[in-house]
């Protein structure tokens, strides 16, 4: 089982509707989380960190965290086409050991039709 | 404000070559990260840092070695390149800590022949 997994996609969704990407998590006592945006031949950046259950939203973005279904989920509404991208979850374990390292799904592709 | 910077941004070797690539960051960060992204394999931590003078082995470290040359400075050199080094390598970086946010370098095209 992968520590952290994704649908790899495409998620396709018409222009103005919302997008919904899942992830889950192996390791139960992750305690934080993160959604980072990448662009074809770009790098990640950042989009949501979230760190206690429930919803944050920034914007047009709302991030979900369910540790006890070990789930978090990031909402975007009103996508555009400029929301087409691949989407990385990045989990930080509990474990000391663990440092600082984050833990990263393979991504899922969204494009959003004009 | 840079962020972080990394150098070259594509390179083609040869099989059996050697190269270093070069990372600073000036955020002032303890954590230095170097990762290889591989079609269909997401992010994979090659090796980090999780502050000046210490190194530590990441998910895929065999064919690699760091120097964390100071603060700002974390260099990834393959000492003889093979095919199946071929890949994007991001550099990262990140205050230590619960909350801790890593940002990304532009990432260094490499073709391993």
């Amino acid at each position: 089982q992968k520590e952290v997994e994704q649908n790899s996609g495409p998620l396709s969704v018409p222009e103005g509707a919302i997008a919904s990407l899942n992830c889950t998590y192996s390791d139960r006592g992750s305690q934080s989380f993160f959604w980072y945006r990448q662009y074809s031949g770009k790098s990640p950046e950042l989009i949501m960190s979230i760190y206690s259950n429930g919803d944050k939203e920034d914007g047009r973005f709302t991030a979900q965290l369910n540790k006890a279904s070990q789930y978090v989920s990031l909402l975007i509404r009103d996508s555009q086409p400029s929301d087409s991208a691949t989407y990385l979850c990045a989990v930080r374990g509990e474990k000391k050991s663990s440092g600082d390292k984050l833990t990263f799904g393979t991504g899922t592709r969204l494009a959003v039709r004009p | 404000n840079a962020g972080v910077t990394q150098t070259p941004k594509f390179q083609v070797l040869k099989t059996g070559q050697s190269m270093t690539l070069q990372c600073a960051q000036d955020m002032n960060h303890n954590s230095m990260y170097w990762y290889r992204q591989d079609p269909g394999m997401g992010l994979r931590l090659i090796y980090y840092s999780a502050s000046e003078g210490t190194t530590d082995k990441g998910e895929v470290p065999n064919g690699y070695n760091v120097s964390r040359l100071n603060k700002r400075e974390f260099s990834l050199r393959l000492e003889s390149a093979a095919p199946s080094q071929t890949s994007v390598y991001f550099c990262a970086s990140s205050l230590t800590g619960f909350a801790n946010i890593q940002y990304f370098g532009a990432g260094t095209r490499l073709s391993v022949l």
